[in-house]
């Protein structure tokens, strides 16, 4: 089946710092991604949809100047929290949809743990 | 918006058949997921429902009723392994790409 990969699959930061996370579609293309995060005992949480060459849509309450998203690739979308404070601590996971695959299925990585402290 | 609702904790017994039940409001409707996820891994898909019906898959079966808002996931001869979170997730029109809303999920515990 088609993988997804994310990197790191967790990161330790200070607070004020910015962290980058990569998402990579291995064996297929994919021209949208989409990122979740997840707080402990809590459901999946959509922040935004990437799209491959154009501006990523956010949820409302997201604030995008603060979760940058890049999405430069058919097989690549980043997430770069900036200025990262103790409150964004979360697993952060992302998905791809298959550009030739089934129209419903997505794929999700691993998810990375972020920590700042 | 989407408003999806779960039990939060089900407790079954290994070898039974467990029902996990999830309903939903949404302003429109674009198909319906399970996936399963063990604790700190990501989601694995289980099933899709677009129309109503059963959709039977090995153990598991999913089962949807749109006029009703209501969908729910079968599992059958439990396993211990079985032991997971279950998210329902729902696509809605109006949803950019595709993207999911989930439910809080419904954390399983199989016993022996």
């Amino acid at each position: 089946g088609a993988v997804v990969s994310q990197h790191p699959s967790w990161v330790i930061c200070k607070s004020g710092t910015s962290v980058k996370i990569e998402c990579r579609s291995l064996d297929f293309q994919a021209t949208t991604m989409f990122w979740y995060r997840q707080f402990p005992k809590q459901s999946l949480m959509l922040m935004a949809t990437s799209n491959e060459g154009s501006k990523a849509t956010y949820e409302q309450g997201v604030e995008k100047d603060k979760f940058l998203i890049n999405h430069a690739s058919l097989t690549l979308s980043t997430l770069t929290v900036t200025s990262a404070h103790p409150e964004d601590s979360s697993f952060y996971i992302c998905s791809a949809r298959d550009l030739e695959g089934n129209h419903y299925e997505q794929y999700f990585g691993p998810g990375t743990r972020l920590t700042v402290t | 918006g989407q408003n999806i609702d779960q039990p939060t904790e089900m407790t079954a017994t290994e070898g039974a058949i467990v029902q996990i039940n999830c309903t939903y409001q949404t302003s429109g409707f674009n198909g319906l997921f399970w996936y399963q996820q063990h604790a700190g891994e990501a989601p694995t898909f289980l099933s899709y429902n677009v129309l109503d019906g059963l959709e039977e898959k090995g153990r598991f079966s999913s089962f949807l009723s749109r006029s009703k808002g209501y969908s729910y996931l079968l599992l059958k001869e439990l396993q211990m392994k079985d032991s997971a979170s279950y998210l329902c997730a729902v696509r809605g029109i109006s949803n950019s790409g595709y993207a999911l809303n989930f439910g809080k999920g419904t954390s399983l515990l199989v016993t022996p």
